[in-house]
């Protein structure tokens, strides 16, 4: 059963705390992707990987960082939460290279910043 | 630009009643791809269906069917004979011939089938 988890599925945090959210998935896919959801709003992509240590901006890069030392590990960081980060967010992956695309999700993690 | 639409942003039917959920996609490319993902409660996106721009036939699985055109630019989902099961929030997603490791979601469309 193919799968990708996420650290933690709720998360409270203080305005200013260095968050970090982690993604791992088994199914040995080059990308991952780093989404928040919100209300309304639908899914934003935050940061994408194709490869180990490769990153690209999405939609909404700003306030966000991300890392991947690991193919099968992706990281979100932010910071120096602020409120305004109190979203959903979820960790994707998918195989590169194919044409019909699929992207597999985790659970997702709701983070609250106090 | 590339958006896609989901204008119904909720639903609410009575068990054993056909839904339709509506999508309508923005994009000058001629390749591309669309998907139909559901959101249960739990969080975690389930993959639905994908459909490529040259493939206009319908499709039916189960209770599930997707209705392709191209001459309005939808990719609606009919979910026929609702169950309870069914309740969960529905997304749209468009990817692009020229960068298909991506996708474009509409807002999503929240169904809420009661017994």
């Amino acid at each position: 059963d193919v799968k990708v988890t996420q650290s933690s599925r709720y998360l409270v945090k203080r305005t200013g705390e260095k968050v970090f959210l982690e993604c791992v998935q088994d199914m040995d896919h080059e990308n991952m992707f780093w989404y928040r959801q919100d209300p309304g709003l639908g899914l934003r992509l935050i940061y994408f990987s194709y490869d180990v240590k490769m990153k690209e901006k999405g939609d909404i890069p700003e306030g966000y960082s991300v890392s991947r030392e690991k193919k099968e590990r992706f990281s979100l960081i932010l910071e120096s939460a602020s409120t305004n980060q109190t979203s959903m967010y979820l960790c994707a992956s998918s195989q590169s290279g194919i044409s019909y695309n699929e992207q597999f999700f985790g659970p997702g993690t709701r983070l609250t910043v106090l | 630009a590339q958006k896609v639409t989901q204008a119904q942003t909720e639903i609410s039917v009575v068990e054993k009643e056909d839904v339709t959920l509506d999508c309508v996609y923005e994009t000058r490319d001629t390749t591309y791809y669309l998907f139909w993902y559901k959101q249960p409660p739990s969080g975690e996106l389930v993959f639905l269906i994908r459909r490529n721009s040259f493939d206009e036939q319908n499709e039916i699985s189960g209770r599930y069917s997707w209705n392709f055109q191209k001459s309005t630019s939808s990719f609606n989902f009919t979910i026929t004979a609702s169950q309870v099961v069914d309740s969960a929030v529905y997304f749209c997603a468009l990817s692009l011939s020229y960068n298909t490791d991506k996708l474009i979601f509409g807002t999503g469309t929240r169904l809420q089938v009661f017994p």
